[in-house]
Order: C-alpha cells, then sequence, then structure tokens
C-alpha cells in the first residue's frame, strides 16, 4: 500500500492565482481531512470528509473549497491564493473503528506571493 | 472554540535525560491522541487514550491521561536521539484539534 499520498510536494503561487492540492490514499478509508500548519503552530483543520459525497467545514475552511467524488481522492482548491495561505498542508485518513488513528500524507509545502 | 495546550514550547536536553510534555485541553476530551512529527516530516500517530486515569507505555515513552479527561502527559526516560522530533497531543475523535506542539531537541 502507498498509504496517503499528496501532490504537489512543493509549489509556489502570485496572489490571486488558484490551484489544487491533491491527496489520494489506498486503504479504503471513509475518514479524509486536510489540515494547515503554520509555523510554531499546530495542526488546524480545514475540511473533512466521512465520505464520498459528504464533505464539511474544520477550523479553517475560508479560502478553500474541497470535493469527495470517490472514496480514496479528496483535492483540496485554492480559489484565489492569499500569502496568508502560505503554509505546510497536510492530508488525513482514517477508518471508522476502535482507534480515532489518522494516516498522514508527506505534505504540500506552499509559498504564495 | 475547543484549545489544547502544550508546555513547553521548546525543550533541549542532554541525551539520556528524561523529558515530559504536558497537555491542557479547554474541554474535557472522550479520548486523546498523540503524534510525533520529526523534522521536514509529517505526523505520526503514537497512541490513543480512553479511559479516565489511564496510563499505557511503550518502552521508554509513557502517556497518562488525567482523571477529570482534560489532561495528558507524555514521559519520555532517558532519551535518544531518536526522540527529537515534535510531539502533539489532539483529540478527540477523527476530526482533530491539535494542541501546540513540544519541540525536543537531544544535546549528544
Amino acid at each position: 500500500n502507498a498509504g496517503v499520498t499528496q501532490t504537489p510536494k512543493f509549489q509556489v503561487l502570485k496572489t490571486g492565482q488558484s490551484m489544487t492540492l491533491q491527496c489520494a490514499q489506498d486503504m479504503n478509508h471513509e475518514y479524509m481531512s486536510w489540515y494547515r500548519q503554520d509555523p510554531g503552530m499546530g495542526l488546524r483543520l480545514i475540511h473533512y470528509s466521512v465520505g464520498a459525497g459528504i464533505t464539511d467545514q474544520g477550523e479553517v475552511p475560508n479560502g478553500y473549497n474541497v470535493s469527495r467524488s470517490t472514496t480514496e481522492d479528496f483535492p483540496l482548491r485554492l480559489l484565489s491564493a492569499a500569502p496568508s495561505q502560505t503554509s505546510v498542508y497536510f492530508c488525513a485518513s482514517s477508518y471508522f473503528g476502535l482507534t480515532y488513528e489518522q494516516y498522514f500524507g508527506p505534505g504540500t509545502r506552499l509559498t504564495v506571493t | 472554540g475547543q484549545q489544547v495546550m502544550q508546555i513547553p514550547q521548546y525543550q533541549h536536553v542532554q541525551e539520556g535525560e528524561d523529558f515530559t510534555t504536558y497537555c491542557n485541553s479547554s474541554t474535557t476530551l472522550s479520548n486523546i491522541q498523540w503524534y510525533k512529527q520529526r523534522p521536514g516530516g509529517h505526523p505520526v500517530f503514537l497512541i490513543q487514550l480512553v479511559k479516565s486515569g489511564e496510563v499505557k507505555k511503550q518502552k521508554r515513552l509513557t502517556f497518562q491521561f488525567g482523571e477529570a479527561k482534560k489532561n495528558s502527559s507524555l514521559h519520555i526516560t532517558a532519551t535518544q536521539t531518536t526522540d527529537v522530533g515534535t510531539y502533539f497531543c489532539a483529540g478527540p475523535n477523527e476530526k482533530l484539534t491539535f494542541g501546540t506542539g513540544t519541540r525536543l531537541t537531544i544535546i549528544p
């Protein structure tokens, strides 16, 4: 199993540009989520999904859109990039079971100039 | 909203010394998880605690969940260079609120 994969690893955008961060998992996990991590801070939840066709907002959803058309994929779209969105983005997945262990992808480092 | 604080923010220890990080939640947690993030890496799950007063051990790591289920701690005995990283508490369930993290550095 590849686990959770994210592309790209690095990205530089200009203010106002849009882009999509890709996330895929091959573990048949129902739950997927996106976090951002800023220096000196913990991870903050952006959006999450409990299954295909179902998404909801997390703590910091503004400026981001998500969709979940398949169990495997959960892309994150930046509509109009702003410097405040410079961050490291992590995708995570888990199954609904006895533990809530989250499996994280390797991250995408995004810089908005 | 729910807030989870960790102290200290940074800890520098000599190799072989012990290390402890403390986690405090503004609300009662049904469960709490601990993650480790190596420099440049992604968070990796360590353990989940569920019961009030629970203590779990993983080799040199000891995890505790407070009686009121609002605080938790991670203690590492005799640190090694492989312990370097940032330790986060998080909870509850799958929609995680992460603590601010404690960055551990080891002086060889």
